[in-house]
């Protein structure tokens, strides 16, 4: 079974700075991977996935991830942080060859300071 | 603009008492989700529906039921909440074949008194 770890449960940056979360994976094979993002109260949306192909991905609101086979990992990165940016960010993967249902991380907190 | 939507958005119930929350999509996909998420915590799956297969985790509650009438509602009942069941309440859809992504709706906020 697949398994999904989000080492740092808070990150604090300043505004404008640059940011990196973190998420390795434990799969046999290449997975799907995933970055939602929830904002206070609301819902998961999809900033970026990763299915195959380019390792390299662009998602919405700036941000991008890259998928490292040899390190199992998956990290969300945005050059210039806005405030509004503030929220809880999930990495989660779907096993290519069993189970549709994807595994979630423990997400994330992201705090933005002005 | 095809979307998930939930209602209410807010609940407020008594304890014991039972409760309701539903979910409709208009996006046609064929699989639909409940999670359970408390504070900081991930999404849990509680169950979800493969067309109208229905299948449970093996850990939800028996005081947690669904029913899918149609392809575009599902609803969660809670038969007799608990206050270990305030949470928030997603449902999410997915289409089969497009690789386990996931779209999710606003939630319910539960709370039980």
């Amino acid at each position: 079974a697949q398994s999904v770890t989000q080492p740092d449960i808070h990150i604090t940056v300043s505004e404008g700075a640059s940011l990196e979360l973190r998420c390795n994976y434990s799969y046999g094979a290449t997975p799907y991977l995933f970055w939602y993002v929830q904002s206070p109260g609301q819902g998961l949306q999809l900033l970026l996935k990763y299915f195959s192909g380019d390792t390299l991905v662009q998602g919405i609101k700036g941000f991008e991830a890259e998928f490292k086979r040899s390190q199992s990992s998956f990290n969300l990165r945005k050059p210039s942080v806005h405030w509004s940016d503030a929220a809880e960010y999930f990495c989660a993967v779907g096993a290519t060859g069993g189970s549709y249902i994807p595994t979630f991380g423990r997400g994330t907190s992201l705090i933005v300071h002005p | 603009d095809a979307m998930v939507i939930q209602n209410p958005r807010y609940q407020v119930t008594q304890f014991g008492k039972p409760v309701t929350l539903s979910c409709s999509q208009t996006l046609n996909h064929n699989v639909m989700y409940w999670y359970q998420q408390k504070s900081s915590q991930a999404p849990k799956l509680l169950f979800h529906y493969y067309d109208k297969d229905f299948n449970n985790e093996a850990d939800t509650p028996d005081n947690f039921q669904s029913r899918r009438p149609n392809t575009s509602f599902c609803f969660l009942d809670i038969r007799s909440p608990g206050l270990g069941d305030a949470a928030m309440y997603l449902c999410a859809t997915s289409r089969e074949g497009r690789s386990y992504e996931q779209y999710f709706g606003p939630g319910t906020r539960l709370t039980v008194t």
